[in-house]
């Protein structure tokens, strides 16, 4: 499975554009680029996924580099709710593995006033 | 739609006593997983299914079994708990492998 390497914490301020990078250099052609974030001790809430494509939804854009090695998640206005833990994962779309997912430790966002 | 659901949301337990931890969905995913979150770090998956019958491992499988039984229902099991299972559990279940995957509250276990 690939892994997935983030920062362990960043700062953002309000109403700014906040950008979370995500290494996954091992990553595998079939396999997907998730972000989710959990608020306090609440369950991860999902935010986000692409393949090869940049993608964009209500919340955020994901950029993912032609190499597939690296993406980057944009919040554009980053709110006070927006301070959570955010995790990149890579998950196999098939093969043996299919499904199975690996968090690491996230990156901790702090959006200051 | 009721979403995840676990069963209970906290327990204490002794050292050696076992207990099953419950997952439910209603959403008629066929791919679900538990995974433990220790204080201060990432979630570690401990078992997963990709359907009704079928149980896999994940990263930190030992000390725990699972059953899948029925598609909507994921239960894991700790037959002699140990302090060091003292953690929260959330379960999660998707609709295929190319699907997000929808999280429960957790359950906070303690074994003391």
């Amino acid at each position: 499975d690939a892994k997935t390497t983030q920062p362990p914490s960043m700062d953002c301020a309000e109403g700014r554009a906040a950008n979370l990078p995500c290494n996954h250099s091992t990553i595998s052609g079939n396999e997907y680029v998730y972000w989710y974030r959990q608020i306090h001790s609440q369950g991860p809430q999902y935010i986000i996924h692409g393949l090869k494509n940049n993608e964009t939804n209500e919340m955020a854009s994901l950029i993912i580099t032609e190499d597939r090695k690296s993406s980057t998640l944009i919040l554009p206005h980053a709110t006070l709710r927006d301070t959570a833990v955010y995790y990149c994962i890579v998950s196999p779309s098939g093969g043996t593995n299919a499904g199975k997912s690996t968090f690491g430790d996230g990156t901790t966002l702090t959006v200051k006033p | 739609n009721a979403g995840v659901t676990q069963t209970p949301k906290f327990r204490v337990l002794k050292t050696g006593q076992s207990m099953t931890l419950l997952c439910a969905q209603d959403m008629n995913h066929e791919y679900m997983y538990w995974y433990r979150q220790d204080p201060g770090m990432g979630l570690r998956l401990i078992h997963y299914s990709v359907g009704e019958g079928t149980t896999a491992k994940g990263e930190v499988p030992d000390g725990y079994n699972v059953s899948r039984l029925k598609k909507q229902n994921f239960l894991l099991g700790l037959e002699s708990a140990a302090p060091s299972q003292t953690s929260v559990y959330f379960c999660a279940s998707r609709a295929g492998a190319g699907n997000e995957q929808f999280f429960g509250p957790g359950t906070r276990l303690t074994v003391l």
